[in-house]
């Protein structure tokens, strides 16, 4: 059974641009979570969205925002990118929401120039 | 506020030897417990999870982890480390539908 899947794997964005970043959630699976890792720390939480609609929003500004569609993938937008959006952006699914038991994609790396 | 915390940045062992990663937590109530590892360049891979009942859990790839209400800690364990255990691992946390990760361990493996 395939796993969660990220899309792209890489990609390099100059400041002030604007990127999409795509997954698909493990078959069954109706919540997606979004977390940004940047080098070194831990990952922190962005947005949960559980049948399609958003559940909880983490402490990022505006600038970032996310929709779920009906087959349950799931698109991360990021406007105005600055330097410091530069992380591996990791997708998550579950199956029930609520447990806390999340399966992570391999992530976006973003590189901010 | 509701966080984890992993008091080693960085453990180098020895192949064969035992391995202990510390993890405190601090939640009003009990909350869901979870070891990550990562290699690099790669996602994260559940190792294990606590939720309630017993407070010794087994995980994959030979890792325990045991639950101390009393010391708010849930520390992992391997007895015998292998070379390809070298990687990066994060305790995590939730009462409710996110994840308060860690910063990381970082474990080096020597030959």
């Amino acid at each position: 059974d395939a796993g969660v899947t990220q899309s792209p794997t890489h990609l390099i964005k100059t400041r002030g641009q604007h990127v999409t970043l795509r997954c698909s959630p493990i078959s069954g699976h109706k919540s997606v979570s979004w977390y940004q890792q940047v080098l070194g720390q831990g990952p922190q939480f962005i947005f949960q969205y559980y049948e399609k609609e958003e559940r909880g929003r983490g402490n990022f500004p505006d600038r970032f925002s996310a929709r779920q569609f009906p087959n349950y993938s799931s698109e991360l937008n990021v406007n105005a990118l600055l330097l410091g959006d530069s992380a591996l952006y990791l997708c998550a699914s579950s199956g029930v929401s609520g447990t806390g038991e999340l399966f992570f994609g391999e992530g976006s790396r973003l590189t901010v120039l | 506020a509701q966080s984890v915390t992993q008091p080693d940045i960085h453990i180098t062992v020895s192949e064969g030897a035992s391995l202990e990663l510390r993890c405190n937590y601090s939640y009003g109530a009990t909350p869901y417990l979870f070891w990550y590892v990562q290699s690099p360049g790669q996602g994260l891979q559940l190792l294990l999870k606590y939720f309630s009942g017993d407070t010794l859990v087994q995980g994959i790839k030979g890792f325990e982890a045991e639950f101390k209400r009393s010391q708010s800690s849930f520390n992992l364990r391997k007895p015998s480390v292998h070379w390809s255990d070298a990687a990066e691992y994060f305790c995590a946390g939730t009462n409710d539908y996110k994840l308060s990760f860690g910063a990381g361990t970082t474990v080096t493996v020597r030959a």
